[in-house]
């Protein structure tokens, strides 16, 4: 059974504040892992996918780093803003199978 | 302008009954998924059609089928409806092989068995 885990599983922060979530995922036979954003009432969005060892996306605030060896990806969040607050999901794709495998994401509040 | 789109967005029927939900993308993606919200806000994939094909098949009960009449189309009809398949059911569209692009989703079908 593959397990893709992220923490926390909810997170307040005030407006300003930096933050940052996990997602772990199994460290063999990867393929792809994927970072989304999902908003209340709305479609989960793509923010990320990352394909290798060591990579950095970075979207304006957003950024994540990708670590295959250990299985972990952390997704930062630079001055968070009520406009953030959302879920963020991760989703791990192995090697040799068709499927994305998601967490159960990290829900994100930001207070003005 | 949808890029993927279902239909119905709210869905409430019966138990026994025979319901189905359509989606539709105009991408030009060749890979479609149904995924399943379940109770604890997890995405749990059902099945992937690849050019019409079937190639992902988890272990849902068969009950739910999904048709695809062409790679812009992935419907699931669902018979005799029972109180545990109420759920938010998402259809999501890629490029099978590009492991570097992202799915796109629609916008959700929500599901009430009564």
């Amino acid at each position: 059974i593959l397990n893709v885990e992220q923490s926390p599983q909810s997170l307040h922060v005030q407006e300003g504040d930096s933050t940052n979530f996990t997602c772990s995922f199994p460290s063999s036979n990867f393929y792809a892992l994927h970072w989304y954003r999902w908003e209340t009432a709305k479609s989960p969005e793509a923010l990320f996918v990352m394909t290798l060892n060591g990579d950095e996306k970075k979207k304006g605030r957003i950024s994540a780093t990708l670590n295959t060896k250990e299985g972990y990806s952390y997704l930062y969040i630079k001055g968070s803003q009520p406009e953030d607050s959302a879920t963020y999901l991760c989703a791990f794709w192995m090697d040799s199978s068709y499927k994305l495998i998601f967490g159960s994401g990290t829900r994100l509040l930001v207070r003005p | 302008d949808t890029a993927v789109s279902q239909t119905p967005k709210y869905l409430v029927t019966q138990m026994g009954n025979d319901k189905s939900i359509k989606c539709e993308q105009n991408l030009g993606h060749d890979t479609m998924y149904w995924y399943k919200q379940d109770s604890k806000k997890f995405l749990k994939i059902m099945f992937s059609y690849n050019n019409k094909e079937l190639i992902i098949n988890e272990t849902v009960p068969n009950r739910f089928s999904p048709k695809s009449p062409d790679k812009a189309h992935l419907n699931l009809h669902i018979n005799s409806l029972e109180l545990g398949d109420s759920a938010v059911y998402f259809c999501a569209s890629s490029l099978e092989g590009r492991r570097n692009y992202g799915y796109t989703f629609g916008s959700g079908t929500r599901l009430t068995v009564v």
